[in-house]
């Protein structure tokens, strides 16, 4: 099976800080990687696919890059309603694991 | 606009069994898979399995295979999660989500672009 490894878990930023957020598959997944953000009390939000790919109406201080075994999520210029948790996902095996989810806090 | 709505908060007894649902609209129901993530209080996200509703074929992670069942009614649809016999361990929230295809080998392979608001399941003696 397939195993995702967030870091960190969690993570403290102000505004305007340029956050980079790891995910590292156990095995090759190519660019089968999503990342999604959750605020508490709220469904998950897909804000990059296919590793590199900006959901339609992310707005463009997220981006995403990585193939292979390591990606990344970076935030270019954290704002306010930025401070949530953000998961990782597989889409190349047949369960779609989900990493273990890093939590950004204001710091 | 697309839309995932699902159905209401449940309070249950352990060993009894529940359905609960998610009704798609405003796009071709039947051209996209539709799966379902288990949230357990204060924790992360895991992904349980995804259904067709065309033909309804489904997909089961390992980890739920056999625990739970994912069925659709396409004529309403409507997708859903359900339990013959639960436990207190199904306490969480569950989240159905639009399955997007992508990479062009599997129509199973992509991503979820919409999401429900969420169904609060409670098992408690």
């Amino acid at each position: 099976d397939i195993q995702m490894t967030q870091s960190p878990s969690s993570l403290s930023a102000s505004v305007g800080d340029r956050v980079t957020i790891t995910c590292r598959a156990s095995q090759s997944i190519s660019s089968y990687l999503n990342w999604y953000q959750q605020k508490a009390g709220k469904a998950p939000k897909l804000l990059i696919y296919a590793a590199s790919s900006l959901q339609s109406g992310v707005p463009s201080r997220f981006s995403g890059s990585g193939s292979g075994t390591d990606f990344t999520l970076t935030i270019s210029s954290l704002q306010p309603e930025d401070f949530a948790t953000y998961y990782c996902q597989e889409s190349y095996s047949n369960s779609a694991i989900f990493g273990q989810g890093t939590r950004l806090e204001i710091k | 606009e697309v839309q995932l709505v699902q159905s209401g908060a449940e309070v249950k007894k352990p060993g009894q069994s529940l359905k609960i649902s998610c009704k798609g609209s405003g796009y071709k129901f039947t051209s996209y898979w539709i799966g379902w993530v288990r949230q357990m209080p204060g924790k992360g996200l895991e992904w349980m399995g995804i259904i067709y509703p065309s033909d309804s074929d489904s997909r089961y992670s390992p980890s739920f295979q056999g625990q739970v069942t994912i069925s659709a009614d396409k004529s309403i649809t409507t997708a859903y999660l359900q339990w013959s016999s639960l436990r207190a361990s199904d306490t969480a929230m569950y989240y159905c989500a639009r399955l997007t295809p992508w990479g062009g080998y599997s129509r199973t392979k992509g991503y979820f672009d919409y999401w429900g608001q969420g169904t609060l399941v409670t098992v408690s003696s």
